[in-house]
């Protein structure tokens, strides 16, 4: 099946400091990729579309300033949150399309913002 | 407008008895339907879709769904529930007007007592 690996799995930062995060699909490529943001028992929330080679599409009320997204090949795509702050914590999901249909998704980074 | 429901927050079976997760959306058009699971700390898993043909379709560790048009249904079923099914199930449907964006219902909290 196929394989999306995102990296780190967990991080600690300081606040104001800058934190990457790669989301790479191992045995397919994705021309879009999906980053949410998950709180503690809630659903997933869609931050930004990313298609390979464009600018990424922000959902309303997410800073893209602050959620910097690039999607360079169609194999990887970077979540950079800039500035981090605590409110920024939080658990970080990719997904990349595979075909018309699925998602398939990394295993999530958690982001601790002291 | 489209969405997704799960009416339950949490399901609670005893282990090798059947189980059922609830899930009804509301989607324009034909609605491209899903089933994935996440784990404590983890990203999601596909289990299943429904995109067209047979309205019951088999997914991965033993997991079905059954489409239910004329009750805009696909709920999550499988016959003998084992501890390790225990986990957060979500239900979401294809945004037809989107880049392939998925369509989140809230998520089930399944639970497999011994």
């Amino acid at each position: 099946g196929a394989v999306v690996s995102q990296h780190p799995s967990w991080v600690i930062c300081k606040s104001g400091t800058s934190v990457k995060i790669e989301c790479r699909s191992l045995d397919f490529q994705a021309t879009t990729m999906f980053w949410y943001r998950q709180f503690p028992k809630q659903s997933l929330m869609l931050m930004a579309t990313s298609n390979e080679g464009s600018k990424a599409t922000y959902e309303q009320g997410v800073e893209k300033d602050k959620f910097l997204i690039n999607h360079a090949s169609l194999t990887l795509s970077t979540l950079t949150v800039t500035s981090a702050h605590p409110e920024d914590s939080s658990f970080y999901i990719c997904s990349a399309r595979s075909g018309a249909y699925i998602q398939y998704f990394g295993a999530g980074t958690r982001l601790s913002v002291l | 407008a489209q969405s997704v429901a799960q009416p339950e927050d949490q399901v609670n079976v005893a282990e090798g008895n059947p189980l059922t997760v609830k899930c009804t959306y509301s989607v324009s058009g034909n609605p491209y339907l899903f089933w994935y699971v996440q784990y404590p700390n983890r990203g999601l898993q596909f289990l299943l879709k429904y995109i067209t043909g047979d309205n019951l379709v088999k997914g991965s560790y033993g997991f079905e769904a059954e489409f239910n048009k004329s009750q805009t249904s696909f709920h999550l079923k499988k016959p003998s529930a084992l501890v390790s099914d225990s986990a957060l199930y979500f239900c979401a449907v294809r945004d037809p007007g989107s880049n392939y964006q998925l369509i989140w219902g809230a998520g089930t909290k399944l639970i497999i007592k011994p």
